[in-house]
């Protein structure tokens, strides 16, 4: 079946510091993968998406390109800020028409000024 | 506009209760799906709406737990002679119809912390 499978946490950096957290994912088809981020005492928001392969999503200053060839989606931020300390989730939403999402298990980020 | 609510933020209950926990989605949107979080791991699917159309139900772990959106809007999740296995973040989401500009996407509720002593 259909999985995520992320790097595991927590991963702490200083401010300015360059952020890659890895997300691979195993699906049959074509699915869409997705970046949600859960902030401190806040619901789940997403951060970007990517629907075909190649597709670079974007937000924020956080990048993450679908790679078929790799069956990776790795999320990338160029320069972290203490406000981007959260919990970051991949997921992915399969080829049938349900809509539902398979998450990762979360990897929390822990900014540092 | 206001986003997905989800009453109540918190539920202790005694193990063999009955609890129902409610799913307000944004007006408009017609997909409903729930989720269960536990703690340390990424939301796990239960089940899913159309409209008032329950489309998946596989992710329900056992005949104990049901939804329903009779009227095609608020949602119930129903989990009867609870368990402490069962305590865990429940999530509400919900998506807009296909084709009005932001597709694949789901908007979450702040969810249901259950606790079950």
């Amino acid at each position: 079946g259909n999985s995520v499978t992320q790097m595991e946490g927590p991963v702490t950096l200083s401010e300015e510091a360059f952020l890659t957290i890895n997300c691979t994912y195993t699906a049959t088809g074509y699915p869409s993968l997705f970046w949600y981020v859960q902030y401190p005492g806040e619901g789940l928001q997403l951060l970007l998406k990517a629907t075909k392969a190649d597709d670079k999503g974007s937000n924020k200053g956080f990048e993450a390109t679908y790679r078929k060839e790799t069956t990776s989606f790795h999320l990338e931020k160029g320069s972290v800020q203490v406000s981007d300390s959260a919990v970051y989730f991949c997921a992915l939403k399969g080829s049938s028409n349900t809509g539902k999402l398979i998450f990762g298990q979360g990897t929390t980020l822990q900014v540092k000024p | 506009g206001a986003g997905v609510s989800q009453s109540p933020r918190y539920k202790v209950t005694k193990r063999g209760q009955d609890v129902a926990l409610r799913c307000d989605p944004i007006s408009g949107h017609v997909s409903l799906y729930w989720y269960r979080q536990a703690l340390g791991q990424g939301p796990e699917f239960l089940t899913y709406f159309n409209y008032e159309a329950q489309q998946d139900k596989s992710g329900l772990p056992n005949d104990r737990f049901s939804a329903e959106r009779p009227e095609g809007s608020i949602s119930t999740l129903t989990i009867q002679r609870t368990e402490q296995r069962d305590s865990a973040m429940y999530r509400c989401a919900s998506s807009p119809p296909r084709g009005t500009g932001t597709l694949d996407e789901q908007f979450f509720g702040p969810g249901t912390r259950l606790t079950v002593l």
